[in-house]
């Protein structure tokens, strides 16, 4: 079954603890993306890679880390969290088209994280 | 940056009636136009899409109109139902190199059987 999966699920953690929320695909997409969802400020994107060995930021990348050493996994890396890091984060893929169009997004199930 | 303005936040319709969510964006350069639906505690999922070289696409009961002089695109769902209820949100690429997107804050629609 094509699929993203994202651990945790869920998680309550304090502030300062490092702590990383794993993103897989098994669809051989070449782009992943990181979001978070607040209420009332609907998605916004965290970090982008393009492929593997390349990412960039998106919207609101303080605070955050990723890294891409392999196709199917883009982990999202809080190494110090703070308290605003409380959201819901979803990791989506996508295949990379020829000529850069854009195609539907994948979205995993989603972490809901808080931070004390 | 890009910036997706949604409208109305919430929207309450009858079942049978016509529901239509507004969108308008800042990037003259922006190409896709996706809607993404999300249902109560669970993932977005794509529902319809439209690119800057079309004026109009149609799927059953929805579809999506873009007025690229106006920098505006809509979401017309017709003969609403029950399962129709959920959060639907805009977006649009950032510039030409679609490997961004900027999202509308959501709308969120009941319909009321």
């Amino acid at each position: 079954e094509a699929q993203v999966t994202q651990n945790p699920r869920y998680l309550i953690t304090v502030t300062g603890k490092k702590l990383t929320v794993t993103c897989s695909q098994n669809m051989n997409h070449e782009y992943m993306s990181w979001y978070r969802q607040d209420p009332g400020l609907g998605l916004r994107q965290i970090y982008y890679s393009m492929n593997v060995e390349v990412t960039d930021k998106g919207d609101v990348p303080e605070g955050y880390k990723v890294s891409r050493k392999e196709k199917r996994n883009f982990p999202l890396i809080l190494e110090s969290p703070s308290p605003n890091q409380t959201s819901l984060y979803f990791c989506a893929s996508r295949r990379g088209i020829a000529g850069g169009r854009t195609g539907e997004l994948f979205f995993g199930e989603g972490s809901r994280l808080t931070v004390l | 940056g890009e910036n997706v303005e949604q409208h109305p936040s919430t929207l309450s319709v009858q079942e049978g009636d016509s529901a239509v969510i507004k969108c308008t964006y800042s990037d003259s350069a922006s190409n896709y136009f996706p809607w993404y639906k999300q249902e109560l505690g669970k993932r977005p999922q794509l529902i319809i899409d439209i690119r800057s070289n079309v004026g109009e696409k149609k799927d059953q009961r929805i579809a999506v109109t873009l007025n690229k002089t106006a920098k505006h695109f809509s979401l017309h769902i017709t003969e609403t139902q029950p399962e129709d209820s959920a959060v639907y949100f805009c977006a649009a690429s950032i510039g030409g190199s679609n490997y961004k997107l900027t999202f509308g804050k959501g709308t969120l629609l009941t319909v009321n059987p």
